[in-house]
């Protein structure tokens, strides 16, 4: 049982190139959710899903799309990449969104833009 | 004013002692209360939650919310090295987990 895995572990881009970061889940969850992590700022989400094809922006979507074609993947987009975008990006599950649900990580992309 | 606020640490204790790890907050809203550990390199993995004010206790790890003074802190008894990690509070009102900045700490044998 893998849980979350996310590909690339680590992607340098230049400015204004684009990317796709993945993210695969074998748990069944609904919920998928996408995070950037900058140092000392915690975890902010930038969009999430509660089932195949429907997604939702979260607090900073702005540079970013998504897409969920199934329950499993939840592909997140960069277009134009700018040097803003350089984070840690983390992919979770969940199988209910309740207020206390378990979200479950995946280990991260580490994005550098140039 | 950040929602959810850390002291981004190191805090750094020898192996043995009691830890204390901290948060304030600021939305009154905020219900559910969560800890995360992550590990360098790692992605998040929960440790506890806990719903309004009061404590739960797991083992060598107790969180207690004071909802009264917007204050969440997680106790860590006979802290190991294995404990050294960043931790993050989290707080939830509706649909969104709010995080705070982490504090890092450092168990040394």
């Amino acid at each position: 049982n893998a849980g979350v895995t996310q590909t690339p572990k680590f992607r340098i881009l230049k400015i204004g190139q684009s990317m796709t970061l993945q993210c695969t889940q074998d748990m069944n969850h609904n919920y998928m959710y996408w995070y950037r992590q900058d140092p000392g700022m915690g975890l902010k989400l930038i969009y999430y899903s509660v089932g195949a094809g429907i997604t939702d922006k979260g607090e900073v979507p702005n540079g970013y799309n998504v897409s969920r074609s199934t329950t499993e993947d939840f592909p997140l987009r960069l277009e134009l990449a700018a040097p803003s975008q350089t984070s840690v990006y983390f992919c979770a599950s969940s199988r209910l969104y309740g207020q206390q649900e378990t979200q479950y990580f995946g280990p991260g992309t580490r994005l550098l833009v140039l | 004013q950040k929602e959810v606020e850390q002291d981004p640490g190191p805090l750094s204790v020898p192996e043995g002692a009691i830890v204390s790890l901290n948060c304030t907050y600021s939305n009154s809203a905020f219900q559910y209360f969560m800890w995360y550990r992550q590990y360098s390199r790692k992605g998040p993995e929960l440790l506890m939650y806990t719903y309004s004010s009061g404590n739960k206790e797991d083992g060598r790890f107790t969180a207690q919310v004071d909802k009264s003074s917007k204050y969440i802190s997680l106790f860590i008894r006979d802290s190991q090295p294995s404990d050294s990690a960043t931790y993050l509070c989290a707080a939830n009102a509706g649909n969104m987990l709010t995080f705070g900045g982490g504090t890092r700490l450092m168990v040394k044998p």
